[in-house]
């Protein structure tokens, strides 16, 4: 297994348009996790699923933003009506239930909106 | 709601030992973790300590944990270049991860 795996890995597009990012976990991971990162701060949780149920949402989900994890493999993140703040990096994580310590982290998409 | 600080910024010198530092608020903390970032890549976990511990060490890294104070600190021994780096403090109590803002760390020759 390669890891976590984030597809594209740097994404520019103008302000209004929509996005979509892809996250392959590791395969026998039941939980997969989406965070936003900006300049200068940590990441922040945005949503997560364990298999294809979407559990939680963080409020800086906006109605913009929706996530999905159809097959309970791999997720995407849409992105609509993009707006520069929505410029930052976005990580996804997965890790197995009940095993805490064990959340490996994607390299990243980093979005630019201009 | 959880809330995680970390000094913003440290200068060691090669060979020295470094600390970084980090305050948790969530007592209902069950693991702490501490993640590495290089310029432009993700998080790597370096170390995570159990809540019921108060100490680890993994080769160079010692992590120490005040759990009545919410204090974890993080030493790296011998402290080399390729440790230049963002360090980040983590806390979960079941699924999510609430980060600090990151300690950039400088090596210094």
């Amino acid at each position: 297994d390669t890891g976590v795996s984030q597809d594209p890995r740097h994404k520019i597009t103008k302000r209004g348009q929509n996005v979509t990012f892809r996250c392959d976990p590791i395969s026998e991971h039941n939980r997969l996790y989406w965070y936003r990162q900006t300049l200068g701060q940590g990441p922040e949780f945005l949503t997560y699923f364990q298999n294809e149920a979407q559990l939680e949402k963080s409020r800086l989900l906006s109605d913009r933003f929706s996530a999905e994890r159809p097959k309970g493999s791999f997720s995407t993140l849409e992105i609509q009506r993009t707006e520069q703040g929505d410029s930052a990096m976005y990580l996804c994580a997965s890790n197995m239930v009940g095993v805490g310590y064990g959340y490996t982290f994607g390299s990243g998409t980093r979005l630019t909106v201009v | 709601g959880e809330d995680v600080e970390q000094s913003l910024f440290l200068s060691v010198r090669e060979g020295d030992s470094s600390v970084i530092n980090c305050t948790y608020t969530d007592s209902s903390s069950t693991y702490l973790y501490w993640y590495k970032q290089e310029p432009g890549a993700g998080l790597q976990l370096l170390t995570y300590i159990f809540s019921n511990m108060d100490m680890k060490q993994d080769q160079r890294l010692t992590v120490l944990l005040n759990k009545k104070d919410k204090h974890l600190s993080l030493r790296i021994a011998d402290t080399q270049t390729g440790d230049s780096a963002i360090y980040f403090c983590a806390e979960s109590n079941d699924y999510k991860l609430s980060f600090g803002a990151g300690t950039t760390v400088t090596v210094r020759a």
